[in-house]
């Protein structure tokens, strides 16, 4: 099952340069996506959402930009810091059964060096 | 801010041994989840639960699991008769509605369990 893939395990930028994060999917019932992101030893933290209506959503730092022609997402982070370190997971929402379940995908590990 | 919290943080269990694994989802949050990430594998889910039963379950959750909220603040997993398998990283999350890219999940900083 293969429905979210993050094809970058990961990635290396410098600080102050721009981080582009790359997720793609194979379902077109998911009906918002968003993006975590992971410090070891801790839980996933959210950080932005899209709907599955929209093609970009900003907060701050974080863009994500939505293809859905494609199948494809992406989170922009302008400008990367140290702290920005971490694992950052893509999910997707399903609704299936009356409810509604997170598929992950494996995650990229960015390093943001100072 | 509100925070959901898992306990204990390690568990060490023999194999074929009960444990038990304890959540406190945020105060207002409806809609309660366990998730579970095998080492180097993706976060899966295993099951939802709200208004006092399962929504949902994943082929994972089998006859061995079980949840419960045994009272108004824990969630709890438990696992009857644990596997070599069932090593891995279990995540509790909460969210305040059903779904909403507004209202995610959020999520605790889980339990490493390790099955001898």
């Amino acid at each position: 099952d293969q429905q979210v893939k993050q094809n970058s395990p990961s990635l290396s930028v410098q600080e102050g340069r721009i981080s582009i994060l790359n997720c793609d999917y194979t379902n077109s019932m998911f009906d918002y996506f968003l993006w975590y992101k992971k410090y070891p030893a801790e839980g996933p933290t959210f950080l932005i959402s899209i709907s599955s209506i929209k093609d970009k959503n900003e907060d701050g730092r974080f863009t994500v930009f939505l293809n859905k022609s494609a199948k494809h997402l992406s989170l922009h982070i302008v400008p990367s810091q140290p702290g920005d370190s971490a694992v950052y997971f893509c999910a997707a929402s399903l609704h299936t059964s009356g409810t509604y379940k997170y598929i992950f995908g494996t995650g990229t590990r960015l390093k943001v060096l100072a | 801010e509100p925070e959901v919290t898992q306990t204990p943080s390690h568990q060490v269990t023999q194999m074929g041994q009960e444990v038990i694994l304890r959540c406190v989802p945020i105060s207002n949050h409806l809609y309660f989840y366990w998730y579970r990430q095998i080492l180097g594998q993706k976060v899966e889910f295993l099951v939802s639960f709200y208004n006092n039963e399962i929504s949902e379950k994943s082929e994972i959750f089998d006859d061995q699991f079980s949840v419960e909220r045994p009272d108004g603040s824990n969630f709890t997993l438990k696992i009857r008769s644990t596997k070599l398998e069932d090593s891995a990283m279990y995540f509790c999350a909460s969210s305040e509605m059903r779904s909403s890219p507004n209202q995610p999940q959020h999520f605790g900083d889980g339990t490493r369990l390790s099955i001898l």
